[in-house]
């Protein structure tokens, strides 16, 4: 079936920087733009931006232009979020999302914790 | 980038209620929005696509309506799985409203 797979919970201390693998499986991988949405605990979602996997072209969000970067890996059908220069208000649980109409199919989710 | 507005907040409603939660952008999207649910601990699901369009296996119970500015989601026949929160998103800068978490009364 159509699902995204993401990896394992992080930790990092500030200042560190973060790489969240995505794989998608049961659909096209160069067929849907990958975004990615992040939520802090207890609050709302974040949208951070999206990739192309077919050219690999990006669009990030203003806030976070500068310091994530997203790639792709066409071989395995996988996207990556980076983030740098952690802080701890970036404790956040990381979503990789496809967008077809809207954004249909989510990852389970990827947690994240900043903490010295 | 254009902003969008949800509420209220918190929804505290009984089963077979019928509830509405209301969503605005700042400036027209035509029908470019979306509605979701999300329960603790999971990602959210998928509701309603082009403000309207019911996401296919979820219940039609659920409806979208609204288009330009003013958006809402309305849950006909309220259910115990539905008490969950609700976000809508637009895509124009892909912003999300800030969610209405519906409560138990």
């Amino acid at each position: 079936q159509v699902q995204l797979v993401q990896s394992g919970a992080e930790v990092k201390k500030p200042g560190a920087s973060v790489k969240v693998s995505c794989k998608a499986s049961g659909y096209t991988f160069t067929g849907y733009y990958m975004h990615w949405v992040r939520q802090a605990p207890g609050q709302g979602l974040e949208w951070m931006g999206w990739i192309n996997p077919n050219s690999g072209g990006t669009n990030y969000a203003q806030k976070f232009q500068g310091w994530v970067t997203m790639t792709r890996d066409m071989s395995s059908s996988t996207a990556y979020m980076e983030l740098s220069g952690l802080r701890s208000d970036d404790t956040a649980v990381y979503y990789c999302v496809r967008y077809h109409n809207a954004f249909d199919i989510w990852g389970q989710g990827t947690m994240v914790t900043v903490s010295s | 980038d254009i902003q969008t507005t949800q509420s209220p907040s918190t929804l505290s409603a009984s089963v077979g209620d019928r509830v509405t939660i209301a969503c605005r952008a700042s400036q027209s999207i035509s029908s470019w929005l979306a509605w979701y649910q999300q329960k603790p601990g999971k990602a959210p699901k998928l509701l309603i696509y082009r403000a309207s369009s019911l996401e296919s296996g979820v219940p039609s119970r659920f409806n979208g309506s609204g288009s330009g500015t003013e958006f809402t989601l309305t849950i006909s026949s309220l259910q115990s799985d539905d008490f969950a929160s609700y976000y809508c998103q637009q895509f124009n800068s892909y912003t999300f409203g800030q969610g209405t978490k519906l409560e138990i009364k």
